[in-house]
């Protein structure tokens, strides 16, 4: 078992809907969770990070974490065809220091 | 977030041949990553720079094919050596943010095409 895992996608969205981005992660001890977007030929830019159970929101973006069912996930509401980029998720897993373990992303694509 | 430069943007390189990466951050930090990101896929750690020590490698990368330095808090190098086609990737550096529990920005990256 991969100690994260995203579906890869591509996941499309009419603009205006609300996207819905999963991850689960198998270290039930993990303690930092984050999402990073990409777009094609750049590098990951941080959006979210949640470190307790629960939501939260930042503009358009909710990340929601569920530590006993082992998931994190980022909503995105009103998606904009900005927003087409893949998706990654990180996790800070237990006795992995400061270190970051990422899954392979998802390919968000919003459509006009 | 930190401002962290990273060069070159790209190289074609050929076989055989080393090619070093370099990142620069805009205020000092104490831990800097460099990542390998192969086509169509997600990010594999390299290593872990920390300033002062050894870097440290993670299962399946040896720092005879990957030396790094870290003179100072401000700047890593990440040397590619001895390549082969299959070496060919994106190298992102990253630094963890101070006062923030486990969160890395990363640089621009680097595009390393070997032929």
């Amino acid at each position: 078992q991969k100690e994260v895992e995203q579906n890869s996608g591509p996941l499309s969205v009419p603009e205006g809907a609300i996207a819905s981005l999963n991850c689960t992660y198998s270290d039930r001890g993990s303690q930092s969770f984050f999402w990073y977007r990409q777009y094609s030929g750049k590098s990951p830019e941080l959006i979210m990070f949640i470190y307790s159970n629960g939501d939260k929101e930042d503009g358009r973006f909710t990340a929601q974490l569920n530590k006993a069912s082992q998931y994190v996930s980022l909503l995105i509401r009103d998606s904009q065809p900005s927003d087409s980029a893949t998706y990654l998720c990180a996790v800070n897993v237990r006795g992995g220091g400061n270190k970051l373990t990422f899954g392979t992303g998802t390919q968000l694509k919003v459509e006009l | 977030s930190a401002v962290i430069s990273q060069k070159p943007s790209r190289d074609i390189c050929q076989r055989g041949t080393s090619l070093t990466i370099q990142c620069q951050v805009d205020s000092q930090v104490t831990m800097m990553f460099w990542y390998r990101q192969q086509p169509g896929q997600s990010l594999t750690l390299i290593a872990t720079a920390n300033q002062g020590s050894e870097a440290t490698y993670e299962s399946g990368f040896v720092i005879d094919k990957f030396p790094i330095s870290r003179p100072n808090l401000t700047f890593s190098t990440l040397t590619v050596s001895n390549m082969s086609p299959e070496d060919s990737s994106i190298y992102l550096c990253s630094v963890r943010a101070e006062l923030a529990k486990n969160i890395q920005y990363f640089g621009a990256g680097t595009r390393l095409s070997v032929l």
